[in-house]
């Protein structure tokens, strides 16, 4: 079993659709990062939170540590969010451990 | 541009021959990482760097594989006598620890395919 999981691995949708991408882990962490991979490799980071809930723009990141969950919403989604979504948990040594990713498209 | 820089983009070599990547960190960032990508993988945690020392090394990385950091700038990674399990995106990131910041900052990455 993966220390990170992620659901669900792909996601349709049209244009204006609320998106949720959940994640959940088993080991403890120090903080949660969500991340954005476009076709070609290239990754931005998102978010990166150790509790709570955090918000830019379009996208709101939630992290719930006692049930070791976190939740990644975009609302009123577009075609640019297109991507794909990891999310990555950083562990007491610093380096990140990494689901593999829900690939998302969204349809005009 | 600032940010993470990583030499080549692509890269096809023989099996049996020898790579090296360079990743340019941003500036006065003292976290250096090195990650692997397999296709419809998420990254894997390969080594990383707090200035020039080396502070951990993942169990992926066989003997065939060396990064450096020699002046706690740059950092190479070098691959010998590749396999073509080798092919994959290679990753790097920095970061400036510095009593809690911990964000990652990711460059474009280095495709390698060995044929």
């Amino acid at each position: 079993k993966n220390e990170v999981e992620q659901s669900p691995q792909n996601l349709t949708a049209q244009e204006g659709e609320f998106i949720t991408i959940n994640c959940s882990y088993s080991v403890g962490i120090s903080a949660l990062h969500w991340l954005q991979q476009h076709p070609g490799g290239g990754i931005v980071s998102l978010f990166m939170l150790s509790s709570g809930k955090k918000k830019h723009g379009r996208l709101i990141a939630t992290i719930n540590i006692q049930e070791k969950h976190s939740s990644l919403h975009i609302t009123a989604s577009h075609p640019r969010d297109s991507a794909v979504y990891i999310c990555a948990v950083r562990i007491n040594t610093d380096k990140l451990i990494f689901g593999t990713g829900t690939r998302l498209q969204v349809f005009p | 541009d600032t940010g993470v820089s990583q030499d080549p983009r692509h890269k096809i070599t023989k099996r049996g021959q020898n790579v090296t990547f360079r990743c340019d960190p941003i500036s006065e960032h003292n976290r250096l990482y090195w990650y692997r990508q397999t296709l419809g993988q998420g990254p894997e945690f390969l080594t990383y760097f707090q200035n020039e020392a080396q502070l951990e090394k993942s169990r992926l990385l066989s003997d065939r594989f060396s990064a450096e950091r020699p002046k706690g700038s740059f950092s190479t990674l070098e691959i010998q006598r590749t396999e073509q399990g080798d092919s994959a995106m290679y990753l790097c990131a920095s970061s400036l620890e510095r009593g809690g910041s911990y964000e990652q900052y990711f460059g474009p990455g280095t495709r390698l395919t060995v044929t």
